[in-house]
């Protein structure tokens, strides 16, 4: 079991507030990182995966940055709504190739 | 196109039953994974099934088995039951699994109670 570590466990913003996760995982052995949003009673969703050290992602107010050789990837939202409102899930995946998952950053945005 | 689809919902066994659990992937996916979730836990990787042949495991029990027909529907199952295997079973589809860079498409999942 490959150790993935999300921080912070959880955030509560105002709308309009911008905001970033963070997401730690294991340097060695580096094969791709996705990220995932899930709403409470809703199915996975996914944002980005991610392969390339330096890697930039963007999909709307939502963009992910990668950093291989140090084991992180950071999750920016840019003027968060009430709907950005979720639990947003890292999972790294090594050599080993099963999908090892963090324990998500909840996020709550209020009006 | 159809998104994945897990049946039953919610489902309550009590301790020393068996349970199976059904997934259905996206027409076209042929691996699907299934991972758990218990509560303060993140997903857990449980095992992946690539064109009816288990091709990754985690580290469960035995207890967890599962299989995948020609068609591609999965099926999880857990035998004698008990309290800790209450929890949040998610199947996921990608069109050829891990190993890949392949996006995975998670279902709504079953929640199973175990008494």
């Amino acid at each position: 079991i490959l150790n993935v570590e999300q921080s912070p466990q959880s955030l509560h913003v105002q709308e309009g507030d911008s905001t970033n996760f963070t997401c730690s995982f294991p340097s060695s052995n580096f094969y791709a990182l996705h990220w995932y949003r899930w709403e409470t009673a809703k199915s996975p969703e996914a944002l980005f995966v991610m392969t390339l050290n330096g890697d930039e992602k963007k999909k709307g107010r939502i963009s992910a940055t990668l950093n291989t050789k140090e084991g992180y990837s950071y999750l920016y939202i840019k003027g968060s709504q009430p709907e950005d409102s979720a639990t947003y899930l890292c999972a790294f995946r090594g050599s080993g190739y099963a999908l090892n998952f963090g324990k998500g950053t909840s996020l709550l945005v209020t009006p | 196109k159809a998104g994945v689809t897990q049946t039953p919902r919610y489902l309550i066994k009590t301790r020393g039953q068996q349970v199976t659990l059904s997934c259905s992937p996206i027409s076209g996916h042929r691996s699907v994974s299934w991972y758990q979730q218990t509560p303060g836990q993140g997903l857990q990787f449980l095992f992946e099934y690539f064109s009816e042949t288990q091709r990754n495991k985690g580290n469960f029990p035995g207890r967890f088995s599962g299989r995948q027909f020609s068609n591609s529907r999965s099926e999880m199952n857990v035998s004698t039951l008990e309290l800790g295997d209450s929890a949040l079973y998610l199947c996921a589809s990608s069109l050829a699994g891990q190993g890949t860079t392949d996006t995975q498409y998670f279902g709504p999942g079953t929640r199973l109670t175990v008494l």
